[in-house]
């Protein structure tokens, strides 16, 4: 069964810095990749997602991420953090065949002043 | 075009009784997916319905059930609900991709 792990349960980066969220994942084939935010109490927005092609992908609200094969990573970064950003932040997967999301923990982005 | 709709937003039950939880889908979509968000426990997939049929189901006792509608939308219910059942329950959809859209949830709180 696959796996994800987000190694970091809080991160706080200072308004206006780079951030960089990691997320590994466990399976044999490369799966269907997503990032996802979540504002407290909220549902989930999708930021963006990797099916196949260019390993960097582009997202919304300024994110991106980059998929590298031999890490089994997919690392989600933003050049430069606003207040706003502060949310939970979950990777997830879907195994080539399947339907259902297989998510990592979360990391918690602070954002400080 | 209108997101994934739940409700409703908050439900407050007593240990033992039954809770329903609806969701309707994004226009056109036709599988629905159920999460239970519970603190410390991270987000765990329920149901997965498409085509008003349950497609697969995860690791949870027999008193989470649910149906899907033939205009797509979805109920589930929790039956004899414990304590440990409060979360908030996350429904998404999508329409033959695993791309999924999620709705603003349902908090239940069982007291």
């Amino acid at each position: 069964a696959q796996s994800v792990t987000q190694p970091d349960i809080h991160i706080t980066v200072s308004e206006g810095a780079s951030l960089e969220l990691r997320c590994n994942y466990s399976y044999g084939a490369t799966p269907y990749l997503f990032w996802y935010v979540q504002s407290p109490g909220q549902g989930l927005q999708l930021l963006l997602k990797y099916f196949s092609g260019d390993t960097l992908v582009q997202g919304i609200k300024g994110f991106e991420a980059e998929f590298k094969r031999s890490q089994s990573s997919f690392n989600l970064r933003k050049p430069s953090v606003h207040w706003s950003d502060a949310a939970e932040y979950f990777c997830a997967v879907v195994a080539a065949g399947y339907s259902t999301l297989t998510f990592g923990k979360g990391t918690m982005l602070l954002v400080s002043p | 075009e209108a997101g994934v709709t739940q409700s409703p937003t908050h439900l407050i039950k007593t240990r033992g009784q039954q809770a329903t939880l609806r969701c309707s889908p994004i226009s056109g979509h036709t599988s629905v997916y159920w999460y239970q968000q519970a603190l410390g426990l991270g987000l765990q997939f329920l149901l997965w319905y498409d085509e008003g049929e349950e497609r697969n189901r995860g690791n949870f006792p027999p008193r989470f059930s649910g149906r899907q509608f033939p205009n797509y939308s979805s109920e589930l219910n929790v039956n004899a609900l414990e304590l440990e059942d409060s979360a908030l329950y996350l429904c998404a959809s999508s329409l033959n991709s695993p791309e999924a859209f999620f709705g603003q949830g349902t908090r239940l709180t069982v007291v």
